[in-house]
């Protein structure tokens, strides 16, 4: 599967501050996923980055508040802007396994970011 | 409706028995089924995928009942080691974002 990392792997700010979260990914890959995950809760998807295109948000996402950049098949940044206790969240890149048949989806190991 | 609901938890099982999760998910156009597990402080991992005819990976079993839409998994002779949080997922076309359930947390106890 593809090996996944993200930068940083956790973070303490201060609320109205903006953090970058990095995904870098091993192989090319055509899609990305920036995932949320609050305490005690499961995996809300928060947008589909495409390389070449604007990302994809979902519903109760925006791009002012979370901005996306895919520049290259590889690579990806979410950034949290003017952040809020309510931010405080693991944020977690995913892609799909370009070498398989398969729609299997892997994550990165997340980015634990708490907000002051 | 949640487009995937999973049995509520937690389940507090011994080692050695035999457990059982259920999910559901509403949108019957749903192509792809997933178990994914979670340890604490950890990001979800792929445990299997659910084919239609149904798949076994030693002590796991998944299976899928489109009729019904819903997927099982079923462990047997749990291990400790198999306690976390079990989360099933559900995607439509490839490519394409996966919806996850909230999860059922399995505690395996000596």
């Amino acid at each position: 599967s593809a090996v996944i990392s993200q930068k940083p792997s956790r973070d303490i700010c201060q609320r109205g501050t903006s953090l970058t979260i990095q995904c870098q990914v091993d192989s090319q890959v055509t899609m990305m996923f920036w995932y949320r995950q609050q305490p005690g809760q499961s995996l809300t998807l928060i947008a589909t980055a495409n390389q070449g295109s604007e990302a994809t948000y979902e519903s109760g996402f925006v791009i002012d508040k979370f901005p996306i950049s895919r520049p290259n098949l590889t690579f990806s940044t979410l950034t949290v802007s003017n952040m809020s206790p309510e931010d405080s969240s693991i944020y977690l890149c995913s892609v799909e396994d370009p070498g398989r048949s398969s729609y299997e989806q892997y994550f990165g190991p997340g980015t634990r970011l708490t907000v002051t | 409706r949640k487009e995937v609901e999973q049995d509520p938890g937690p389940f507090n099982v011994p080692e050695g028995a035999t457990v059982a999760f259920n999910c559901t998910y509403s949108n019957s156009a749903s192509q792809s089924f997933f178990w994914y597990r979670q340890d604490c402080r950890k990001e979800p991992k792929l445990l299997m995928s659910v084919y239609s005819s149904g798949n076994e990976d030693g002590r796991f079993t998944a299976q899928l009942n489109r009729a019904s839409q819903y997927i099982s998994l079923l462990i047997r002779d749990s291990k400790l080691s198999d306690s976390a949080t079990y989360l099933c997922a559900v995607n439509v076309l490839r490519g394409q974002n996966f919806v996850f359930g909230p999860g059922t947390r399995l505690s395996v106890l000596p």
